[in-house]
């Protein structure tokens, strides 16, 4: 299994402010997502990463941009937060042996 | 692309019943998982199960590839089991997880 860290696991702010959900993973895994999901609903993609330097936009439009710089970290940066984006972020990385996702324990974000 | 869906989409129960919760998808796959999501928003991995069968504890899921489904049986049910029940599927080439809509169950004691 992965260990994934996502801080904070929660986050209220108000409208405007630049804020980054952090996700960090000690497994070495290559491949990570960025998932937004509004409470008990579906899961929609918003990024993803197959490894360092590589980042590409998810099926969902998002205002928010991510960046790759190290194999273990994987940041979600939104520059001007604003009420329609307040939901809950899940960061998940991927086993290459059995191409298995795992999830960290999200991010409640709540912008005013 | 590959269509996901979960039946039934709600599912009440007494503590100790037994439930069978659904998952069809439109094409063939090569990566199926089923996750649990308590009510704090963890989504807990029950089974990477692509094809076959496979049990843990009072869980157990089958995967019938050749015919596009994949049940999840959860016997002697407990309030800790509440939640929400999620199956992805995904084909190898890109990685990435379809997500059906999910099965909300909640098990009254």
């Amino acid at each position: 299994e992965a260990d994934i860290y996502q801080t904070p696991r929660y986050l209220v702010i108000g409208t405007g402010k630049k804020i980054t959900l952090e996700c960090s993973q000690t497994m070495g895994h290559d491949k990570m997502y960025w998932y937004q999901q509004d409470p008990g609903m579906e899961l929609h993609l918003i990024h993803y990463s197959y490894g360092v330097n590589s980042t590409e936009k998810g099926d969902l439009s998002s205002e928010s941009t991510v960046s790759r710089i190290r194999t273990e970290h994987f940041p979600l940066t939104l520059e001007s937060a604003r009420p329609s984006h307040t939901s809950q972020y899940l960061c998940a990385s991927t086993s290459p042996l059995y191409n298995e996702q795992f999830f960290g324990p999200g991010t409640r974000l709540t912008v005013l | 692309g590959i269509q996901v869906e979960q039946s039934p989409p709600d599912l009440i129960l007494q503590e100790g019943a037994n439930s069978t919760l659904r998952c069809n998808f439109s094409d063939s796959v090569n990566n199926l998982q089923w996750f649990h999501q308590n009510p704090w928003g963890q989504l807990i991995n029950l089974f990477y199960i692509p094809s076959g069968t496979k049990q843990n504890g009072r869980l157990s899921a089958t995967t019938v590839a050749t015919e596009r489904y994949s049940l999840l049986y959860i016997s002697s049910s407990q309030t800790t089991d509440s939640g929400v029940y999620f199956c992805a599927v995904g084909e190898d080439s890109n990685y990435q997880l379809i997500w059906g809509a999910g099965t909300k169950l909640i098990i009254k004691p």
